[in-house]
């Protein structure tokens, strides 16, 4: 079985500052991780996804993700905020070859001017 | 343009009231998915289905039923057995079969129950 573990439901940065979401998983197999990003009322949006290729990871906006072995982990990060970046970021995680994610419970990102 | 409608956007039943909520996608996509989202619990997989006449249950499937007649469809029934049906549903598909679980998203359906 897996599972993901996202620390901070909420999360608070200055415009400019670094974005950090954290993003820790269990999986019995090899994992694909992702993740999506959410606006208010509006269905989920792939970000970036690790499929086993290069640990690191470029995506869409800016946003990039390491996958850490060592660590299960798969943070997201970003240099600089912009206030767009504002939204509901979710990891989710997949045995490799099958096509059900579980999903993490969700970090809400908050940009203050 | 090719995407994934869900409707109605919002809804209202009373309870004891069975309703249905719709998926449709223009992706060519085998794969087809319900989630339910509620504040602070992320998503959690109700039904999928990976080719027509077939689909599976997911984590939470006590109170839906689903059926999977269209590559294209894929209908949400709330049954009356569902104890808590208010929440955001959102349907999504992938291309299926092995894959890299990428899933591609409608925008929703919010069902309030009176």
């Amino acid at each position: 079985a897996q599972s993901v573990t996202q620390l901070g439901s909420h999360v608070s940065v200055s415009e400019g500052a670094l974005v950090l979401l954290r993003c820790n998983y269990s999986s019995s197999v090899p994992p694909y991780l992702f993740w999506y990003v959410q606006y208010p009322n509006q269905g989920l949006q792939l970000l970036l996804k690790y499929t086993s290729a290069a640990t690191l990871v470029k995506g869409i906006n800016g946003f990039e993700a390491e996958f850490k072995k060592s660590e299960t982990s798969f943070h997201l990060t970003k240099p600089s905020a912009h206030m767009s970046d504002a939204a509901e970021y979710f990891c989710a995680v997949s045995p490799s070859g099958y096509s059900t994610l579980t999903f993490g419970k969700g970090t809400m990102l908050l940009v203050s001017p | 343009d090719g995407g994934i409608t869900q409707s109605p956007k919002y809804l209202f039943r009373k309870e004891g009231q069975n309703v249905t909520l719709s998926c449709e996608q223009n992706l060519n996509h085998d794969a087809m998915y319900w989630y339910r989202q509620d504040p602070g619990q992320g998503l959690r997989l109700i039904y999928y289905s990976q080719i027509v006449n077939d689909f599976q249950k997911g984590d939470i499937a006590e109170g839906y039923s689903v059926s999977r007649e269209k590559k294209e469809s894929f209908p949400l029934t709330v049954t009356s057995a569902q104890k808590n049906p208010t929440a955001f549903y959102l349907c999504a598909s992938s291309i299926g079969g092995v894959n890299t679980g990428e899933l591609f998203f409608g925008e929703g359906s919010r069902l309030t129950v009176l």
